[in-house]
């Protein structure tokens, strides 16, 4: 399987816990998303790399959560001090950059996700 | 900033028949690239259709076309001759280029094909 993978699919954890999830991208993708959907939402973006370098962070990261990509490979996403409001499912995608050459065929694969239930 | 609207919360089609899910947009970058996602059930988000603010025809893929009208700033997703499958939520979402590259995702359209 080439697609990305994210692990765990669930987690449950209780309030006040810290939790992490991991991203494998598509080997060939340079960029990787985070994104968090709650029940009946679109996907909000929190975060996106280019190979290692955190490009952009969303308002909505607050100062619990981080995210890195060491190497530019995998990723991982920490929630420290977890809510009940950070329940959601969160979802990773890769994309290829687009830079100086088409921009076709540059759509987002997403993973199945992690859904997160804090208790 | 850019932003997605999708106004039907939910739709039910008869199978075989064609369905229009609306999706409007707004944003100030010059060049964008509009997307339609598919999520089933359970829970992934399966590419559909891409098409690119400066692509003259527009994009068209299996049962999938995207009626990308610029002036009105929508870009509507065609599914024709629906089947039971796609009874799923369906996401429009844009990206800019350039500086702004990350996916904004609409509210979303349920919708349930009735056999």
């Amino acid at each position: 399987d080439t697609g990305v993978s994210q692990d765990p699919r669930h987690k449950i954890t209780k309030r006040g816990q810290n939790v992490t999830f991991r991203c494998d991208p598509i080997s060939e993708h340079n960029r990787l998303y985070w994104y968090r959907q709650t029940l009946g939402q679109g996907p909000e973006f929190l975060t996106y790399f280019q190979n290692e370098a955190q490009l952009e962070k969303s308002r909505l990261l607050s100062d619990r959560f981080s995210a890195e990509r060491p190497k530019g490979s995998f990723s991982t996403l920490e929630i420290q001090r977890t809510e009940q409001g950070d329940s959601a499912m969160y979802l990773c995608a890769s994309s290829l950059d687009f830079s100086g050459t088409s921009i076709k065929n540059t759509e987002a694969f997403f993973g199945q996700g992690t859904r997160l239930t804090v208790v | 900033a850019q932003k997605i609207t999708q106004t039907q919360p939910g739709m039910f089609v008869q199978e075989k028949e064609a369905v229009t899910l609306d999706c409007t947009y707004d944003t100030s970058d010059p060049s964008y690239g509009l997307f339609w996602y598919k999520q089933p059930s359970s829970g992934e988000m399966i590419f559909l259709i891409y098409q690119g603010s400066y692509d003259q025809q527009n994009a068209t893929e299996g049962r999938y076309s995207l009626n990308f009208q610029k002036a009105r700033k929508s870009a509507n997703l065609v599914i024709s001759a629906s089947q039971l499958g796609d009874s799923a939520m369906y996401f429009c979402a844009m990206r800019g280029y350039f500086g702004n590259e990350k996916l904004t995702f609409g509210t979303g359209t349920r919708l349930t094909i009735i056999p």
